[in-house]
């Protein structure tokens, strides 16, 4: 059973960058595309953006200036920057992976979260 | 940018039909899934590709997607689905979801 776990610092000051790993355990990370998403306290889910084990890259319009996603198969595991950070980016932060079909991509697992609270 | 639309609360009676909308312009010429997210809880896939359940997930759940509207419908609600449900869609390459329904049962 594929299972992601989620690391990274739990506070970041503001401004600066955000960085967090999801590794992959159970099953190899090559061919699926894997995803972030984001959800502030109380609030709804935010896709941040997918990438490909070929480095291929979708991104949120909205966080597409600020945020990079990379991909290392050989540690089975791909991370997000995500620069400039403000309050509002304070939020759980889930790892996933992405099951495509045609246009359609749907999340079969889901890590279980990391909270990233930006404060100083 | 593409929006889906859910309604933010929805109650339903112990073993009644609860039915969840999502509504976004067009949304059945997409695919359409359903998560559900407990307190303190990762999402859950519940449906995918409109109407397909994924291993595991209770036959009580269904979906269906047509015109602008997606819709779960959970036939003989039990209070463990007391949770908040999420529709999600692919358009222009980007995911977009709803903004979450919490569905209590009373």
């Amino acid at each position: 059973q594929v299972q992601l776990q989620e690391s990274g610092p739990g506070l970041v000051k503001p401004s600066e960058t955000l960085s967090l790993t999801c590794t992959v355990s159970g099953g190899s990370i090559s061919s699926y595309y894997w995803s972030w998403i984001r959800q502030p306290a109380g609030k709804g889910l935010e896709w941040i953006g997918r990438i490909y084990t070929s480095g291929s890259t979708n991104y949120n319009p909205s966080l597409k200036s600020r945020v990079t996603m990379s991909v290392d198969t050989s540690k089975n595991q791909f991370s997000l920057k995500l620069s400039s950070v403000t309050a509002a980016d304070t939020a759980v932060y889930y790892c996933a992976r992405a099951y495509i079909v045609g246009a359609h991509n749907w999340f079969d697992r889901w890590g279980q979260g990391t909270l990233v609270t930006v404060s100083s | 940018s593409y929006e889906l639309t859910q309604p933010p609360s929805v109650s339903v009676s112990p073993g009644q039909t609860a039915s969840i909308t999502c509504s976004g312009d067009k949304l059945g010429d997409k695919y359409a899934c359903w998560y559900q997210q407990k307190p303190g809880q990762s999402p859950v896939l519940v449906i995918y590709q409109d109407t397909k359940r994924p291993s595991g997930i209770p036959e009580r759940f269904s979906g269906s997607n047509s015109g602008n509207t997606a819709t779960l419908t959970i036939s003989g609600t039990q209070a463990m689905d007391e949770a908040d449900y999420y529709c999600q869609a692919w358009h222009s390459s980007t995911v977009v979801f709803g903004g979450g329904t919490k569905l209590t049962v009373l």
